[in-house]
């Protein structure tokens, strides 16, 4: 595997399901990033971590729960989602809090 | 007012046609000025950035920044369909806790073999 994966894909769930969407860096970088993409919106900044630690969190609601076990993961729990959550969520790394970061493909929350 | 306003397009151009890409912003701030390509179904992936004002220039593409006006441009010569994709501009402000970039929403970019 190279560069940013994620999985899953694709993902359907209920509103009462809970969830986790997984993304696994092979750059060594130290900085990971969860970013939301909707229809016709800039992508927005959820979260960011650099050396495991949460430095940025942007006013997200709590029934998104970001984890860093290491350097090279990053994990995003989701629980009692809304629909106007669906949306392409990619997660991005970057050698420190470097400007240029690197983008997984994605995975496509369909919330129902 | 939004921080970065983009056209979102969609803009078709025959092969071989000179394409302009544009955003403008408000933040005098921003020093950092980037170009995103995300084909479809895909993450975006960095083509370029540019740092203050001036131009920068890599292959058929060339990014352009003037600061005064608040506005960036990536020019694509020679365009292949193979370019067809949404194109993002962002930016940021050096330092701080992190680089946050601001994105544009897109150009949806289809180039016409």
């Amino acid at each position: 595997e190279t560069g940013v994966t994620q999985t899953p894909r694709h993902l359907v769930m209920g509103m009462t399901n809970k969830k986790s969407l997984k993304c696994e860096q092979h750059l060594g970088h130290n900085a990971m990033y969860w970013y939301k993409q909707s229809a016709k919106k800039p992508l927005e900044l959820m979260f960011v971590y650099n050396f495991k630690e949460q430095t940025e969190n942007n006013s997200v609601p709590s029934r998104f729960s970001p984890e860093c076990p290491n350097s090279s993961h990053l994990f995003l729990h989701l629980h009692t989602l809304q629909p106007e959550d669906s949306a392409l969520y990619l997660c991005a790394s970057s050698p420190g809090l470097a400007i240029e970061q690197y983008f997984g493909p994605g995975t496509r929350l369909t919330v129902t | 007012q939004k921080e970065v306003e983009q056209d979102p397009g969609p803009l078709s151009v025959p092969e071989g046609a000179i394409v302009s890409l544009n955003c403008t912003y408000s933040n005098s701030a921003f020093q950092y000025f980037m170009w995103y390509r995300q084909y479809s179904r895909k993450g975006p992936e960095l083509l370029m950035y540019t740092y203050s004002s001036g131009n920068k220039e890599d292959g058929r593409f060339t990014a352009q920044v003037d600061k005064s006006s608040k506005y960036i441009s990536l020019f694509i010569r020679d365009s292949q369909p193979s370019d067809s994709a949404t194109y993002l501009c962002a930016m940021t402000t050096p330092g701080g806790a992190t680089n946050k970039l601001i994105f544009g929403t897109g150009t949806l970019l289809a180039v016409q073999p």
